[in-house]
């Protein structure tokens, strides 16, 4: 079965980095697409941004150059990095594998950015 | 950006009664190999959200029946017969078809 896990801070003081890692087991991350999405406080969903199964990367320009999304294979693990966070990036993030859609999901984990 | 606009907001169903959910895009979400990019999905209190249906009609493996998804180009509906009471949640449409991704900006289903 396909699982996915995000780990990190919950908590990121602003003008940091946020830093998360999403760890695959029952699949590999060499295969389809792999992606970052999060969820704000209210009902607002965002993609950020995905890793292809040949490490190739496509991102949300509403997160212009703050973004990357890199990955481990040999850990079967992928990761994301916001720079220069602020308040506006609360959410619940989540990674996700993209088939044909989000199939599988991580359970999310809940970010502040807060001094 | 291709701007997903959902309606209604919000939606008091009784348990057994039918909901209908649009979704309408600001451009056509069919691709140039054909395939139109459209997905829903819904997020129940305190999960993560869930795949209901790709390819604007395809129910994920183990959706019931009575979720029915239809549309094309700009405009998609998502119809659920015989509301029942783990269908409560949150609803999104979501594109694939043009960068960069979006989402709508979601239903939140309510049983009466």
């Amino acid at each position: 079965e396909v699982q996915l896990q995000e780990s990190g801070p919950g908590l990121v003081k602003p003008s940091q980095s946020l830093s998360l890692t999403c760890s695959v087991t029952g699949y590999s991350i060499t295969s389809n697409y792999w992606g970052w999405i999060r969820k704000f406080p209210g009902n607002k969903m965002e993609w950020m941004g995905y890793i292809s199964y040949s490490g190739s990367t496509s991102y949300n320009p509403s997160l212009k150059s703050r973004i990357s999304i890199t990955r481990d294979t040999s850990k079967n693990q992928f990761f994301l990095q916001l720079n220069s966070v602020t308040t506006e990036d609360t959410a619940t993030y989540y990674c996700a594998r993209y088939l044909r859609g989000f199939d599988y999901w991580g359970q999310g984990v809940m970010v502040t950015v807060s001094s | 950006d291709v701007v997903l606009t959902q309606t209604p907001v919000s939606l008091s169903v009784t348990l057994g009664d039918q909901a209908s959910i649009s979704c309408r895009s600001s451009q056509s979400l069919e691709y140039s190999d054909g395939y139109t990019y459209l997905e829903w999905y819904l997020q129940k209190p305190g999960q993560s959200p869930q795949l209901l249906i790709y390819g604007v009609s395809n129910r994920f493996s183990g959706v019931p029946d009575r979720f029915i998804g239809s549309g094309s180009g700009t405009d998609f509906t998502l119809k659920i017969s015989r509301v029942e009471p783990e269908d409560l949640g949150v609803y999104y449409c979501f594109q694939a078809t043009h960068d960069p991704l979006t989402f709508g900006s979601g239903t939140k289903l309510e049983i009466k």
